[in-house]
């Protein structure tokens, strides 16, 4: 049974740029939430999706977007990027259960550096 | 708002040594409570979650006990190893049950 997968690994951008980071659920989740997680800090929130929609949103601007598709993976979108986006971005699936998610099971994340 | 308070690391101890991190909590409610690992480069693990009060969650001999009166779920295990070497997180969900409130996570370093 595959666990959360993450694309790519590591990833180089310079200030400005767009970038699209990839993801694919646990077998049998339904939700996906996606997380940045600064160095030496906990992770933060960033947004979940349930049914290919926006459920909830943290704190972050517009220029993070995402998507879902039909088969649960899921895709983050940050646009303009500043060098603060510089973090290690982490997907999490879990499966929705009466409006709230079970436990959540991580990938191994993205590591985005700005430059 | 709902909140996890860790305390601060680095912990250092050798071999066989007992652990402990401490982890309170504030939360509207009794929601679930997790911990979760972090080896070094890697993405979050989870390690032992607890569902209700007086729930003891446990995995790899890492222990914690949800208690309610003092509103806390300390990490505790009896003889750590050097591959426990890891940060390790305290976490509860948010009220809508969506997202994950991560404390600012514990640094152990184990040595031989």
């Amino acid at each position: 049974d595959a666990g959360v997968t993450q694309s790519p690994t590591h990833l180089i951008k310079t200030r400005g740029q767009q970038v699209t980071l990839r993801c694919s659920p646990k077998s049998g989740h339904d939700t996906v939430s996606w997380y940045q997680q600064a160095l030496g800090q906990g992770p933060q929130f960033i947004f979940q999706y349930y049914e290919e929609e926006e459920r909830q949103r943290g704190n972050f601007p517009d220029r993070f977007s995402g998507h879902q598709f039909p088969n649960y993976s899921s895709e983050l979108n940050v646009n303009a990027l500043l060098l603060g986006d510089s973090a290690l971005y982490l997907c999490a699936s879990s499966l929705e259960r009466q409006g709230r998610t079970d436990t959540q099971y991580f990938g191994p994340g993205t590591r985005l550096t700005v430059l | 708002g709902d909140s996890v308070t860790q305390m601060e690391g680095p912990v250092t101890l050798s071999e066989e040594a007992f652990l402990t991190i401490n982890c309170t909590y504030t939360a509207t409610g009794y929601p679930s409570l997790f911990w979760y690992v972090q080896y070094p480069g890697e993405g979050l693990q989870l390690l032992l979650k607890a569902t209700k009060a007086d729930d003891k969650g446990s995995n790899k001999g890492f222990e914690a006990t949800y208690r309610k009166e003092t509103t806390s779920f300390h990490l505790e295990k009896g003889s750590v190893q050097v591959s426990d070497s890891a940060v390790y997180f305290c976490a509860l969900p948010n009220q809508a049950g969506t997202a994950l409130i991560f404390g600012k996570g514990t640094t152990l370093s184990v040595s031989s």
